[in-house]
């Protein structure tokens, strides 16, 4: 089956960095991603790893995959006010028809 | 680009009363969806759609409907509306192939009160 777990909240000083962690159960993934959501928004995507990598770096962005134990994380490095957000992990299997999104991870950065 | 557009955004419904929301994509997406996100609960899959004349069931498909007539638009229907379908529903839509990473492209969100 699928399922996808995540720790509900992560509070962070600015200019720390931050690590948001996710599980997942199931080991068919193609794809995983993690995506943002600002209050009173939709959800957009902030990056994603293919299943074949271990690390993808994007600017403060740095997703890290363990597929041995089915774990993935993001770590936005120097986090802002501006990180403040809903953050998503989601994951695809296939044909990419649906994806399986945690319960989210609200970062809250203060001054 | 407009991207994914949702209509209302906004709505208070009596229980027992009926809607419909609209999402409407300009991108030319096979896939789109119907997500609602409820607090400690994430997104959960109600309905999509693979394709124009096509629905398939979700996680959460029970007392909604959903029609894809066109390939732009997907609506997602209450018959009968319940206070347990409060929530803000989310439309998303993606694109399929080789070489895509089957992004999803949400709407802003339709957020429901029924009382």
């Amino acid at each position: 089956g699928e399922d996808v777990e995540q720790s509900l909240f992560l509070s962070v000083r600015e200019g720390d960095s931050s690590v948001i962690n996710c599980t997942y159960t199931d080991s068919s993934s193609t794809y995983l991603y993690w995506y943002k959501q600002e209050p009173g928004a939709g959800l957009q995507l902030l990056t994603y790893i293919f299943s074949n990598m271990d690390m993808k770096q994007d600017q403060r962005l740095t997703v890290l995959l363990n597929k041995k134990d089915k774990h993935l994380s993001l770590r936005i490095a120097d986090t802002q006010t501006g990180d403040s957000a809903i953050y998503f992990c989601a994951e695809s299997i296939g044909g990419y028809s649906t994806l399986t999104f945690g319960k989210g991870t609200m970062l809250l950065v203060s001054p | 680009n407009a991207g994914v557009t949702q209509t209302p955004k906004f709505r208070v419904l009596k229980t027992g009363q009926s809607m419909t929301l609209l999402c409407a994509q300009d991108m030319n997406h096979e896939y789109m969806y119907w997500y609602r996100q409820d607090p400690g609960m994430g997104l959960r899959l109600i309905h999509y759609s693979v394709g124009e004349g096509t629905t398939a069931k979700g996680e959460v498909p029970d007392g909604y409907n959903v029609s894809r007539l066109k390939k732009q638009n997907f609506l997602l229907g209450l018959e009968s509306a319940a206070p347990s379908q409060t929530s803000v529903y989310f439309c998303a839509s993606s694109e399929t192939g080789r070489g895509n990473t089957g992004e999803l492209f949400f709407g802003e969100g339709s957020r429901l009160t029924v009382l």
